[in-house]
């Protein structure tokens, strides 16, 4: 079992709709949890970082984290044609540097 | 803020030449940047960490005498590839942190293609 594990399958929504993603982990020591979005041929650019379970939410952005059952989620409401990228789920340990990232899902919004 | 700066964005060179990818964090102090290499539709992969002013920590099976890494300062890393090959062609992408816990920020990446 892989420590990350992200469906990889494109997800097409249209424009304005809800774009809900989620990640399940296998390791519970990790503590820390980001999102990142990757656009075609740019590095990952950071959306949200949380510690704790619970929702937390920046503009169009809410962030899940469920540690009881392991599963973190991501919700894009009012979704927009430039939301249209790869979101990298990715989280770490406490005292690890390294990043366990899931597979990545692509999102396509649809004008 | 948290802005990483990665130059160049892309490099074509003959197989064989050696190639210099440099990492700036822009608006902080960096005590922990990371090299990662991506292929085509998948995650990325750690290469190797740096802290400044020590030597880097390689993952297994990246050759460090292939991918030199420098971390002189805390606001600047380098990766050199060394007598490049047409397998070495990759996109290469940099990350920075401040302290333990706190997020990586990453650079946009370098695509090299080695003829």
């Amino acid at each position: 079992q892989k420590e990350v594990e992200q469906d990889p399958g494109p997800l097409s929504v249209p424009e304005g709709a809800i774009v809900s993603l989620n990640c399940t982990y296998s390791n519970s020591a990790f503590q820390y949890f980001m999102w990142y979005r990757q656009y075609s041929r740019k590095g990952p650019e950071l959306l949200m970082y949380t510690y704790s379970s619970g929702n937390k939410e920046d503009g169009r952005f809410t962030a899940q984290v469920d540690k009881s059952s392991k599963y973190i989620s991501l919700f894009i409401r009012d979704s927009q044609p430039s939301d249209s990228a790869t979101y990298l789920c990715a989280m770490s340990a406490r005292g690890n540097n390294r990043l366990a990232f899931g597979k990545g899902n692509q999102v396509v919004v649809i004008p | 803020g948290a802005v990483v700066s990665q130059h160049p964005s892309w490099v074509i060179c003959k197989s064989g030449t050696s190639v210099k990818i440099e990492c700036r964090s822009l608006d902080f102090q960096a005590t922990t940047m990371f090299w990662y290499r991506q292929f085509p539709k998948q995650s990325l992969m750690l290469m190797a960490t740096s802290n400044e002013g020590s030597k880097a920590t390689y993952e297994q099976g990246v050759e460090k005498d292939k991918f030199l890494i420098n971390h002189a300062s805390l606001t600047l890393s380098t990766l050199t590839v060394t007598s490049a090959h047409p397998e070495d062609s990759s996109f290469y992408i940099c990350s920075a942190r401040t302290e333990t816990h706190q997020p990586q920020h990453f650079g946009d990446g370098t695509r090299l293609s080695i003829l």
